[in-house]
């Protein structure tokens, strides 16, 4: 059982170039997020969705892009790479009802470090 | 004030102690938390999820108090291997599945 899979778990960006951070996860999991990790900080929810076709901004949004056309899969676009985008990338996914007071634990990739130079 | 926020410590125990972290939270209407363990920037795992007045595991012992909005994690008998940034994860203001984390409170038990 796979769970939550990312690629790449490593990347060197150039200021300005464009990458795309995969995610897929084969539980079935109608919820999937995208946090970032700076170092010695906590992580910071940047895009989540509720179901395919359904995409919303969390804290950190500005810079990225999402989209969801489907279940399985989450991937998260940068389109022009910034010195302040250099993270590790967190994608997750989980169950939940809505309107959703209800969640089940989150389950995540192993993350992606992103370096900008 | 955060939608969820944690003291970030850093808490420094010895071995055998207890020790207890406290998260608050802004949206009233949640009602799944979760208590996360992180090492080292890795992936974080589940320690413990909290729906309901609270949990137990072990030495370890989640309370939620509804009335003043924060959720607590007591840890019994602390081990070296407890050493580990501790992360309380609830909701955003709106009921949409946002789950925010807090920043984290990092562990130090020393012999």
């Amino acid at each position: 059982n796979a769970g939550v899979t990312q690629t790449p778990k490593f990347r060197i960006l150039k200021i300005g170039q464009s990458m795309t951070l995969q995610c897929t996860q084969d539980m079935n999991h109608n919820y999937m997020y995208w946090y970032r990790q700076d170092p010695g900080m906590g992580l910071k929810l940047i895009y989540y969705s509720v179901g395919a076709g359904i995409t919303d901004k969390g804290e950190v949004p500005n810079g990225y892009n999402v989209s969801r056309s489907t279940t399985e899969d989450f991937p998260l676009r940068l389109e022009l790479a910034a010195p302040s985008q250099t993270s590790v990338y967190f994608c997750a996914s989980s169950y939940g009802d809505r309107p959703s007071i209800y969640n089940s634990p989150l389950h995540f990739g192993n993350g992606t470090r992103l370096t900008v130079t | 004030r955060k939608e969820v926020e944690q003291d970030p410590g850093p808490f420094n125990v010895p071995e055998g102690a207890t020790v207890a972290f406290n998260c608050t939270y802004s949206n009233s209407a949640s009602q799944s938390f979760f208590w996360y363990r992180q090492d080292c920037r890795k992936e974080p795992k589940l320690l413990m999820s909290v729906y309901s007045s609270g949990n137990e595991d072990g030495r370890f012992t989640a309370q939620l108090n509804r009335a003043s909005q924060y959720i607590s994690l007591l840890i019994r008998d602390s081990k070296l291997s407890d050493s580990a940034t501790y992360l309380c994860v609830g909701y955003g203001s709106s009921n949409t599945g946002k789950l925010i984390f807090g920043q984290g409170t990092t562990l130090q038990v020393k012999p």
